[in-house]
């Protein structure tokens, strides 16, 4: 069966500082991969996706950038991070390509930049 | 402009009332509609994928039913378990970069009191 892990759980980070969060799935091949963030009380907005190695998408420009570096790895990061950073990341996967089939979610990673 | 709307925000219910969440969409060719519970601190989990119009989905208490404009999560008899978040996503007929986005509504907060 298939698994997504992310790690860390939470970090606590001063602005100014760097970033990087992991995401890795287990128990398939040549996944769609996405990251997410979550604002308190609202939706999931789409940060980035990837369909294949080294192929990333970017949704929303801001100070974030992505990487995949394997098939079934993918990478979030900043060189500097600013307040309005802070929410909960989300790494989801769904089988590709020409994927049209539900995204499964990893456990997420509470961000606070303080 | 593809757009997902959900209703009520919040929705509070004694145990074993039964009650309905709305989920509206607005997109250009549906694609699927996923449905989506996600529990405080934790990465959403993936309920139903629903098709097309008259369709319809059973787990447990739950039971998701999509027309052309609209799906409805009814919840039978609902007990405190079921408190969640639940979310609802749309995907559209439309291929960006080998990938079909998904459209994310708000959510609803359901709480069932014992």
């Amino acid at each position: 069966s298939q698994t997504i892990h992310q790690w860390p759980a939470t970090l606590v980070q001063p602005v100014g500082s760097p970033l990087s969060l992991e995401c890795t799935v287990e128990g398939t091949s040549n996944p769609n991969l996405y990251w997410y963030r979550q604002a308190a009380g609202r939706g999931l907005q789409l940060l980035f996706y990837s369909v294949g190695i080294g192929q990333i998408s970017s949704e929303v420009p801001q100070n974030l950038s992505a990487s995949r570096p394997q098939d079934r790895q993918f990478i979030l990061s900043s060189k500097k991070l600013l307040l309005s950073d802070s929410g909960f990341y989300l790494c989801a996967w769904t089988s590709g390509p020409w994927s049209y089939n539900e995204q499964f979610f990893g456990p997420g990673t509470r961000l606070t930049v303080l | 402009e593809d757009q997902v709307t959900q209703s009520p925000e919040a929705l509070r219910l004694q145990e074993g009332e039964s009650s309905s969440l709305n989920c509206s969409y607005t997109v250009s060719g549906l694609r699927g509609l996923f449905w989506y519970r996600q529990d405080p601190g934790k990465g959403p989990e993936f309920l139903f994928t629903l098709y097309s119009a008259g369709e319809e989905k059973e787990k447990e208490r739950l039971k998701a039913t999509l027309t052309k404009k609209e799906s409805f999560l009814h919840i039978t008899a609902p007990k405190p378990e079921d408190s969640a978040t639940y979310l609802c996503a749309v995907q559209a007929m439309v291929l960006m970069d080998s990938n079909y986005q998904l459209i994310w509504g708000a959510g609803t907060k359901l709480i069932i009191k014992p």
